[in-house]
């Protein structure tokens, strides 16, 4: 109940199009769900993040979808770039006074220039 | 500094060896959080503090794992004689407030262990 699942595991998009990954979870008591990007080397960043009272947050090139019903998120990237080749992090905590973050198993997007 | 920072950045331990790694979070945040990253999986949580108190330790694999934050701002994590097994990144994070759900991560540290 605890896992959080991500998909797909590898994705490779033409420059300027849009690269979506998806990410699903059991526990209803999450309440906060953010994306991490993580380049070879580093340590995760954190891009943007969404709590279940919203259906869709955008900023810049990233958009989140929310759907609380079906349990699903995803991570949309509109005009990919090449400089967005990394691996995304999707996540999930709660209920409030619980911090760990669970992580799903990552996704290696590559951008074709 | 403006971001977390952790040392060494990469550490090679002979097996059996004990080892310890430093975090340094961003001046001020309150929480304190451990990961670990096996290659290619996402980060799995070990251990969270607040302040000094460490409030989760739910994900230390083994009573090899420990941490410490004594101060309530830099946190070692130690590991008593390591296995092959231990070869991992270990992250570190920290959260400003203590309702705050941003984690800020630093690089991590590359342990292997031969």
């Amino acid at each position: 109940q605890q896992q959080v699942k991500q998909s797909p595991q590898s994705l490779i998009v033409q420059k300027g199009g849009i690269s979506i990954i998806n990410c699903a979870y059991e526990n209803t008591a999450f309440d906060y769900f953010p994306w991490y990007q993580q380049f070879p080397g580093k340590g995760p960043a954190l891009l943007i993040a969404i709590r279940p009272d919203v259906s869709e947050k955008k900023e810049g090139r990233f958009t989140i979808s929310f759907n609380k019903s079906a349990k699903q998120f995803s991570l949309h990237i509109m005009d990919s770039q090449p400089g967005d080749s990394a691996t995304y992090f999707c996540a999930a905590t709660g209920p409030p006074g619980t911090y760990k973050y669970i992580f799903g198993t990552g996704t290696r997007l590559k951008v074709l220039a | 500094g403006a971001g977390v920072s952790q040392s060494p950045r990469y550490k090679v331990a002979k097996r059996g060896q004990d080892v310890a790694l430093r975090c340094d979070p961003i001046s001020g945040h309150v929480s304190l959080f451990w990961y670990q990253q096996a290659l290619g999986q996402g980060p799995e949580f070990l251990t969270y503090f607040q302040n000094e108190a460490q409030l989760d330790k739910s994900g230390l694999p083994s009573d090899r794992f420990f941490a410490e934050r004594p101060e309530g701002s830099v946190s070692t994590l130690k590991i008593q004689r390591t296995q092959q097994e231990d070869s991992a990144v270990y992250l570190c994070a920290s959260s400003f407030i203590i309702d705050s759900y941003e984690q800020y991560f630093g690089p991590g540290t590359r342990l292997t262990v031969t």
